[in-house]
C-alpha cells in the first residue's frame, strides 16, 4: 500500500520561505505524476502544484512564482520549496499520488500532511 | 476555472438512515468528478472517480452518480464511521478544482 509522509511545516514569518519535504514508500515517486494539495483552516481542498512522471510542472496562479515543486528519485521524495509566504498561504499542505498512471486526474493516496503557519 | 458547489453545507443524518450529497459545476466536466471523504484531522480518502466507480476497498453502500454538472454521492446507511466531511473535485480542466465540502452529522 502507498504511504507518504510529508515533513517540514512550522511557523515562518510573512516573507520567508520554506521547503517542504513528502516522502513516499511503496511506489516510486519519479514514475508517477504527484501534487501538493492545502487546506487553510475551516476550508475546503485547494490544489496548488503537480510534477508529472515526465517531469513538467504546473501551478495555480496563486503560487505561481513563489512555489517550486522538484523530486529526487535516489530519496524517493517529493518536495515543494515555498517562498515570499503570506499569511493567505497558511494551511495544512498535503502530498498526492495522481492517478491513474497514464492520465493523472484525481488524487488517489494521500499523506497526512503538514502544517504552515504564516504569521509575525 | 470550474467552480464546485456541494450543497447541502451541513446534513444532519440519524445512523441507518440515507445520504444523499449534491455537487454541481459552473460547466460540464462530463464524468470527470470525484469524491473524498476527510475525517477530523486526517487526509481525504478517494472514495469515487469517474463519477460513480468505487476507489479499492470502498463499501458498496457509497455509490456516485450523475455526468455532465450535477452529481450525486449517495450514502444507503449511515455507519458510525461514515460521519465525516465530503467533498468533491473535478478533473476534466486544469487547476483542478474542489467543492467546499458537505459535513454530514449525527442528527
Amino acid at each position: 500500500e502507498a504511504q507518504l509522509v510529508e515533513t517540514g511545516g512550522g511557523l515562518i514569518q510573512p516573507g520567508g520561505s520554506l521547503r517542504l519535504s513528502c516522502a513516499a514508500s511503496a511506489f516510486t515517486v519519479s514514475s508517477n505524476s504527484m501534487s501538493w494539495v492545502r487546506q487553510a483552516p475551516g476550508k475546503g481542498l485547494e490544489w496548488v502544484s503537480v510534477i508529472y512522471s515526465g517531469g513538467n510542472t504546473y501551478y495555480a496562479d496563486s503560487v505561481k512564482g513563489r512555489f517550486t515543486i522538484s523530486r529526487d528519485s535516489f530519496k524517493n521524495t517529493l518536495y515543494l520549496q515555498m517562498g515570499s509566504l503570506r499569511a493567505e498561504d497558511t494551511a495544512v499542505y498535503y502530498c498526492a499520488r495522481m492517478g491513474p498512471l497514464l492520465l493523472p486526474s484525481y488524487f488517489d493516496s494521500w499523506g497526512q500532511g503538514t502544517l504552515v503557519t504564516v504569521s509575525s | 476555472e470550474v467552480v464546485m458547489t456541494q450543497s447541502p453545507a451541513t446534513l444532519s443524518v440519524s445512523p441507518g438512515e440515507r445520504a444523499t450529497l449534491s455537487c454541481r459545476a459552473s460547466q460540464s466536466v462530463t464524468s470527470n468528478l470525484a469524491w473524498y471523504q476527510q475525517k477530523p484531522g486526517q487526509a481525504p480518502r478517494l472514495l469515487i472517480y469517474a463519477a460513480s466507480t468505487r476507489a479499492t476497498g470502498i463499501p458498496a453502500r457509497f455509490s456516485g452518480s450523475g455526468s455532465g454538472a450535477e452529481f450525486t454521492l449517495t450514502i444507503s446507511s449511515l455507519q458510525s464511521e461514515d460521519f465525516a466531511v465530503y467533498h468533491c473535485q473535478q478533473y476534466n480542466n486544469w487547476p483542478r478544482t474542489f467543492g467546499q465540502g458537505t459535513k454530514v452529522e449525527v442528527k
